[in-house]
């Protein structure tokens, strides 16, 4: 099952704008990751953020996560073409092994 | 160096027949997993190997499902008796001491 949801479901923005991707999730957390696809093939791993780390930044990403509402957001800045995938949400929970519950994705069109 | 392989890229086969995908980890990794995404979703956990041993076989679906990790690092997911629903990506992942997953580029399993 789904852990959680990403909002929005689709985004699409145009070159250099910015996108900010948002995921919830359900359950108590050990630490949430940040992937991207390309064509529904192997993911891309973006950035891993701690239970204990409220915010990371990764060259133009910048992930903010808030565990009293469980709940992340992911910023692309100045967004470029190739920055056109799908971006999932995973959470590695509390007191399990390191196995990933992935959200339902947030599909990305950044256009010329 | 090389990344996480799977094998093959694409499998079509027949209701009812047997097949197997096969997953070469990132060399050193201890920690292998096997998701499976249907289209449109994020992908779900299936096993989850620490050595050669299943530590948690929590998402396989049912007992038609079998895999194995007999010298820690190659894997081979098994599939018996395969049905139209089992279609989807079966990706594979192997991951280090960080909680950082790496992904392979999946294999697209159809079965007709």
């Amino acid at each position: 099952s789904q852990q959680g949801e990403e909002d929005p479901q689709a985004l699409s923005i145009q070159e250099g704008e910015n996108a900010t991707m948002n995921c919830s999730y359900k359950t108590s957390i050990n630490n949430l990751q940040w992937y991207r696809q390309n064509s529904g093939r192997g993911l891309v791993h973006l950035i891993l953020i701690r239970s204990n780390e409220r915010e990371k930044h990764s060259g133009r990403l910048r992930v903010t996560l808030d565990t009293s509402k469980k709940s992340s957001s992911l910023l692309i800045t100045a967004s470029r073409a190739a920055d056109t995938a799908s971006y999932f949400c995973a959470t590695g929970k509390t007191g399990t092994a390191s196995k990933l519950t992935f959200g339902t994705g947030t599909r990305l069109q950044v256009t010329l | 160096g090389a990344g996480v392989s799977q094998t093959p890229s694409n499998k079509v086969t027949e209701k009812g027949k047997y097949v197997e995908l096969r997953c070469d980890p990132i060399s050193g990794h201890t920690a292998l997993y096997w998701y499976r995404q249907s289209l449109g979703q994020g992908p779900e956990f299936l096993i989850y190997f620490q050595g050669t041993g299943a530590a948690d076989d929590s998402g396989l679906p049912n007992d038609r499902f079998f895999a194995v990790r007999p010298e820690g690092s190659v894997s081979t997911l098994k599939i018996q008796r395969t049905e139209r629903g089992d279609s989807a990506v079966y990706l594979c992942a192997s991951g280090d001491s960080t909680d950082t997953q790496y992904f392979g580029p999946g294999t697209r399993l159809t079965v007709l």
